[in-house]
């Protein structure tokens, strides 16, 4: 079964727009989230889980229960930001999405 | 420090062969995690260790799917008789912990079958 969706496979802005990667998840229980980041020519890495409710590289991420989202929010996008972007899902094993390709417009 | 290394890179191999595909992790990870990325998907989930125990093996498609990791530290994802769907990056993550949240991705191995 489908946990984690991200609806948008690619998403471009202009540089200093705000950029939302959506992603929604279907957990019954505490879901725990994570967001993933390839940069091109690098490996998947962390970016932020939203236990620790930071922000990295400017990137923030609410847990909304009641519309089981986890959307990747910036004010003010980057071209550094350009990259895939996973939202992923733990309950025992991880499972990610299909990913969104973020392109910044210079 | 090295991170989390896979060889070979790239891997072509004729429909039927066998193939295997090995993983360094992390020094000192106990966890080990083991994804096949087909094309335009994301990372799915095929197998973890902790230590030397293969703990959950139940994203592995078929048992052409094999993985070991005798000694608690590489692991080998080998695959029997080649399938064309069998093409795909093949990841391996690593973390320190068994409850850590943080994995450490390896490069991949890029599974051709022809």
């Amino acid at each position: 079964a489908q946990r984690v969706t991200q609806p948008e496979k690619l998403l471009s802005v202009f540089k200093g727009a705000p950029v939302e990667l959506k992603c929604n998840y279907s957990y019954s229980g505490s879901p725990e989230l994570f967001w993933y980041v390839q940069y091109s020519r690098q490996r998947l890495q962390l970016l932020l889980r939203h236990i620790s409710r930071e922000s990295i590289k400017g990137f923030t991420a609410d847990l909304n229960k009641g519309e089981t989202s986890f959307h990747l929010k910036k004010p003010f996008a980057q071209e550094e930001d350009s990259a895939m972007y996973y939202c992923a899902l733990r309950r025992g094993q991880f499972y990610f999405g299909t990913g969104t390709s973020l392109t910044v417009i210079p | 420090g090295a991170g989390v290394s896979q060889s070979p890179r790239y891997k072509v191999a004729k429909r039927g062969q066998d193939v295997a595909l090995r993983c360094d992790p992390i020094s000192g990870h106990v966890s080990l995690f083991w994804y096949q990325q087909a094309l335009g998907q994301g990372p799915e989930f095929l197998t973890y260790f902790q230590n030397e125990a293969q703990l959950d093996k139940s994203g592995l498609p078929s048992d052409r799917f094999f993985a070991e990791r005798p000694e608690g530290s590489v692991s080998t994802l080998k695959i029997q008789r080649t399938q064309q769907e069998d093409s795909a990056v093949y990841l391996c993550a690593s973390s320190y912990g068994r409850l850590s949240y943080e994995q450490y991705f390896g490069p991949g191995t890029r599974l051709t079958v022809t």
